[in-house]
């Protein structure tokens, strides 16, 4: 079974511009968590998408947004970069059963503003 | 909202036990979560206790959870330098609600 692909895995931009980063989840997984990584503030969630809609969402501005296919993949934009947004971005697929909501993590995309 | 502590940095002799710490605010989370990761690589997840459970062993790894003081720990017997790694302690309401994570526990592993 694949697991989480994520793309870029690296990718360096200027303040300013904007950014799209892809997440293909597991096959059959209908969520999708997207998660920022930084060596100050930790693992900070951003959204998740469920069925193409958003479903939790975090405490980020709104230049950071998302969105889900039909095929369950997902994108998250940032617009107007700031030198702050450099972070490991990852991605997370997990299945819709009930239970524990267990992530599957993608290797993450590593964004750099300068 | 839901707030996960951890202890930022842990080191042991290759042999010996280690013992992650985890506190959490929300008395309403109902999972609790252990995961891993390494160098350059996303995270992998170890194992989760619900909260009716105290404790849950999985081959080297035990959990150990008091609920009433919102206390997790994760214990690995007989720790290996392949242990080393950041580990995350995390915490979700339910099964649809998101995954709050603490900030890491960077675990090295002295040969």
């Amino acid at each position: 079974k694949a697991g989480v692909t994520q793309t870029p895995r690296y990718l360096i931009k200027t303040r300013g511009q904007q950014v799209t980063l892809s997440c293909s989840p597991i096959s059959g997984h209908r969520s999708v968590s997207w998660y920022q990584q930084t060596p100050g503030q930790g693992l900070q969630f951003l959204f998740e998408y469920f069925s193409e809609t958003q479903r939790n969402k975090g405490n980020f501005p709104g230049r950071f947004s998302g969105r889900q296919f039909s095929n369950s993949r997902s994108e998250m934009n940032v617009s107007t970069l700031e030198l702050g947004d450099s972070a490991l971005y990852l991605c997370a697929s997990s299945p819709t059963g009930s239970g524990a909501n267990v992530l599957t993590f993608g290797a993450g995309s590593r964004l750099t503003v300068l | 909202g839901e707030d996960v502590e951890q202890s930022l940095f842990l080191s042991v002799r290759e042999g010996d036990s280690s013992v992650i710490n985890c506190t959490y605010t929300d008395s309403s989370s109902t999972y609790l979560y252990w995961y891993k990761q390494e160098p350059g690589a996303g995270l992998q997840l170890l194992t989760y206790i619900f909260s009716n459970m105290d404790m849950k062993q999985d081959q080297r790894l035990t959990v150990l959870l008091n609920k009433k003081d919102k206390h997790l720990s994760l214990r690995i017997a007989d720790t290996q330098t392949g242990d080393s790694a950041i580990y995350f302690c995390a915490a979700s309401e339910t099964s649809y609600d998101k995954v709050i994570f603490g900030p890491g526990t960077s675990l090295s592993v002295i040969p």
